[in-house]
C-alpha cells in the first residue's frame, strides 16, 4: 500500500478565514512533505518534516503553518490567505528524509481563495 | 543549487509508437532520479526511478536510462496507449539535501488513438 490520503479534496475559503488541510499515511514513513503546485507547473516544496520535527521551511509566508501531530499525520493550517495562494496543495511521504527513498504523493487539495 | 531541465514540453504520438522524454541535471552530487506521471486533477504518481549506481531500469513498457557523465536521464515509453496521456515530471535529489526533490518543468504527453 503506497497511499497518502489528503482531505478535503476541494476547499474554497475567504481571505479572512482559517482552515486546515490534512494528510495521513500508514506506510510507517518518517518523512512528510507539503508541496504547492500551480497550474501547468511542477510541485514546489514548502515544508519537510522528519521524525515529526520540522527540518525544512522553504521561506514560506507565516500565513501557512504546518503541524505534525504524530508520525502518520500532517496538517497545514491556513490563515489570511491571498488569492494568489490558490493552488493544488500536495502532501507526500517517504521512508526517510534523505538518501534515495521513494516519495509518494497524495491526490492533493484544490484550494481556491476568494 | 540544483537545476533540472526537461524536454520536450509537449509531445504528441500515435498509439503504439514510442515516446522519449529527456532531462538534464546540474548537480553532480544528485543520486536519485524519479519520474512521476500526473493525470488531470490528480497528484503525481511515481512510475519509475533510478539510482546513480545504475545505468538503466525497466518496468514493462517503461524504462529509464541514466548517463552520469553527461548528467542526463531519459524516460522511454514503448507501445504507447491513450491512457499514457498525462503530464510527466522528472526530478533529481541530492543525497544530503534533506529529501528535497528538484522537478523538471514537465512534459505533456498526448497519445492519439
Amino acid at each position: 500500500d503506497t497511499e497518502v490520503t489528503q482531505t478535503p479534496k476541494h476547499l474554497v475559503m475567504g481571505m479572512t478565514n482559517k482552515k486546515s488541510l490534512k494528510c495521513e499515511q500508514h506506510m510507517g514513513h518518517r518523512a512528510m512533505y507539503w508541496y504547492k503546485q500551480k497550474a501547468k507547473k511542477p510541485p514546489e516544496l514548502m515544508f519537510v518534516y522528519s521524525y515529526e520535527k520540522l527540518s525544512i521551511n522553504e521561506s514560506v509566508p507565516s500565513r501557512f503553518s504546518p503541524e505534525c501531530p504524530n508520525s502518520s499525520l500532517l496538517n497545514l493550517h491556513l490563515h489570511a490567505l491571498q488569492p494568489e495562494d490558490s493552488a493544488l496543495y500536495l502532501c507526500a511521504s517517504s521512508q526517510f528524509r534523505g538518501g534515495n527513498t521513494e516519495a509518494f504523493f497524495g491526490q492533493g487539495t484544490r484550494l481556491t481563495v476568494v | 543549487g540544483e537545476n533540472v531541465e526537461q524536454h520536450p514540453s509537449t509531445l504528441s504520438v500515435q498509439e503504439g509508437d514510442s515516446a522519449v522524454i529527456k532531462c538534464t541535471y546540474s548537480d553532480s552530487a544528485s543520486n536519485y532520479f524519479p519520474w512521476y506521471k500526473q493525470e488531470l486533477g490528480k497528484g503525481p504518481q511515481l512510475i519509475i526511478d533510478i539510482r546513480s549506481n545504475v545505468g538503466e531500469k525497466k518496468d514493462q513498457r517503461i524504462a529509464v536510462t541514466l548517463n552520469k557523465t553527461a548528467k542526463h536521464f531519459s524516460l522511454h515509453i514503448t507501445e504507447t496507449q491513450p491512457e499514457d496521456s498525462a503530464v510527466y515530471f522528472c526530478a533529481a535529489r541530492r543525497y544530503n539535501q534533506g529529501g528535497k526533490l528538484i522537478f523538471g518543468q514537465g512534459t505533456e504527453l498526448s497519445v492519439k488513438p
